[in-house]
């Protein structure tokens, strides 16, 4: 099993739909993150949290929302789907500099 | 806060040619610097990473980078191009201090084609 699981893969959704997008780690990390990557603008930090007491918003939360229901587990929701956050999501764990990605989620918003 | 600017969207070289991707950070606190290599359809890969030990750092398939923090560079070089490299490589930079800890930012990506 991967060390980082994202759940779907790929997913088309509706314009105005509620989504989640779910992330479980075995890497036993207390630092869990979110980022959704576009083309020309690399890989920007939606959300990121320190432990299960502690989430923090990142450069572009607007439109997300996240749980941590647990250590290993953290989910990203958009409340109401827009096309432009049609993207690639991918969740990352770290422990000091080592960070460990998921294979990512591929979304699309029609 | 810390940043990164990677200097061409699109490189493009010869099989066999020399690779050279430019990276530059911002950083209040000493950084940690990383580049990532993501095939098409495919996840992040870690070629290397430079954490306040050897100034030049070798990774995954010859690539190498050297942090230079008199320029705020962290280049990616590799001697020699194969066509397997064609990819997008990408360079992030984190801190292990200040309210920035821990978070990884990374540049907008530098797409390599290799021509044969």
């Amino acid at each position: 099993d991967a060390d980082v699981t994202q759940t779907p893969r790929n997913r088309i959704t509706k314009t105005g739909k509620r989504i989640m997008l779910e992330c479980s780690q075995t890497k036993g990390h207390d630092r869990m993150y979110w980022y959704r990557q576009d083309p020309g603008l690399g890989l920007r930090l939606i959300y990121y949290s320190f432990d299960v007491k502690d989430i923090n918003k990142g450069e572009i939360s607007d439109g997300y929302s996240v749980s941590r229901q647990a250590q290993a587990k953290f989910s990203l929701s958009l409340e109401s789907a827009i096309p432009n956050q049609t993207a690639l999501y991918f969740c990352a764990t770290s422990s000091g500099w080592a960070y460990t990605f998921g294979s990512g989620t591929r979304l699309t918003v029609v | 806060a810390q940043s990164v600017t990677q200097l061409g969207s699109h490189v493009s070289v010869s099989e066999g040619a020399l690779v050279l991707l430019r990276c530059n950070y911002s950083s209040s606190v000493p950084p940690y610097l990383f580049w990532y290599v993501q095939y098409p359809n495919q996840g992040l890969q870690l070629l290397l990473k430079y954490t306040s030990a050897a100034t030049l750092v070798k990774g995954i398939n010859d690539f190498e980078a050297e942090f230079k923090k008199s320029e705020t560079s962290f280049h990616l070089t590799k001697p020699s191009a194969h066509m397997s490299d064609a990819a997008e490589y990408f360079c992030a930079v984190s801190v292990m201090g200040g309210t920035s800890y821990g978070k990884l930012t990374f540049g907008q990506g530098t797409i390599l084609t290799v021509h044969p």
